[in-house]
């Protein structure tokens, strides 16, 4: 069975603090890696979209690296801000599997102002 | 807002019954998703769509079932519901049909109660 995890599951920082969690995947057949934030009574909204090894990719103060190899990507929000509290989800999918993205549970973040 | 819609909101019902939820994906998005979340359950990928055919199928139980008509909006229909049936169900959409490379923009959700 293949399987996502994602740590910590929840991480409380002060407003201003940098903060980065992490998912871990099987790295085998890997083809792609997905990060999604969910913020309370919202729907998912996507964030990235990986594919080779060693991308890195930024949006304003959030980013992410993947690390294929090793099976694990990281999410790093520099500066955090009330409004990033909300559950970061990733989820994977292996070459040949058609479109079934594997999600982890998440990582709650709350900022604390 | 995301683009794609779903109705109903919420929707209680009783084991037993069948119901259909439904999906209007993003304009221009040919392919359809659907996701079910279960408390402590991450989400779980049922069954994609793509321009009207079936894509993908996932963890998606021989009681329920889904289409997606030549408007593009899909409908998920789950019978003989169970108690354990009920979860959050999000459809999602994405312009292409390669789920792995396309993001995905998901709708406000259907919260399905079954007592």
């Amino acid at each position: 069975i293949l399987n996502v995890e994602q740590s910590p599951q929840s991480l409380h920082v002060q407003e201003g603090d940098s903060t980065n969690f992490t998912c871990s995947f099987p790295s085998s057949n890997f083809y792609a890696l997905h990060w999604y934030r969910w913020e309370t009574a919202k729907s998912p909204e996507a964030l990235f979209v990986m594919t080779l090894n060693g991308d890195e990719k930024k949006k304003g103060r959030i980013s992410a690296t993947l690390n294929t190899k090793e099976g694990y990507s990281y999410l790093y929000i520099k500066g955090s801000q009330p409004e990033d509290s909300a559950t970061y989800l990733c989820a994977f999918i292996t070459r040949g599997s058609q479109g079934n993205l594997i999600f982890g549970k998440g990582t709650k973040l709350s900022v604390k102002p | 807002d995301s683009g794609v819609t779903q109705t109903p909101k919420h929707l209680i019902t009783a084991t037993g019954q069948r119901v259909t939820l439904r999906c209007s994906p993003r304009s221009g998005d040919l392919s359809v998703y659907w996701y079910q979340q279960s408390l402590d359950q991450g989400l779980q990928f049922l069954i994609q769509y793509y321009n009207g055919e079936e894509r993908a199928k996932g963890n998606i139980l021989e009681r329920f079932s889904a289409q997606q008509f030549p408007d593009l909006h899909s409908e998920l229909n789950l019978s003989s519901l169970e108690l354990g049936d009920s979860a959050l169900y999000f459809c999602a959409s994405s312009q292409e049909g390669e789920a792995a490379i396309n993001e995905q923009f998901f709708g406000p959700g259907t919260r399905l109660t079954v007592l």
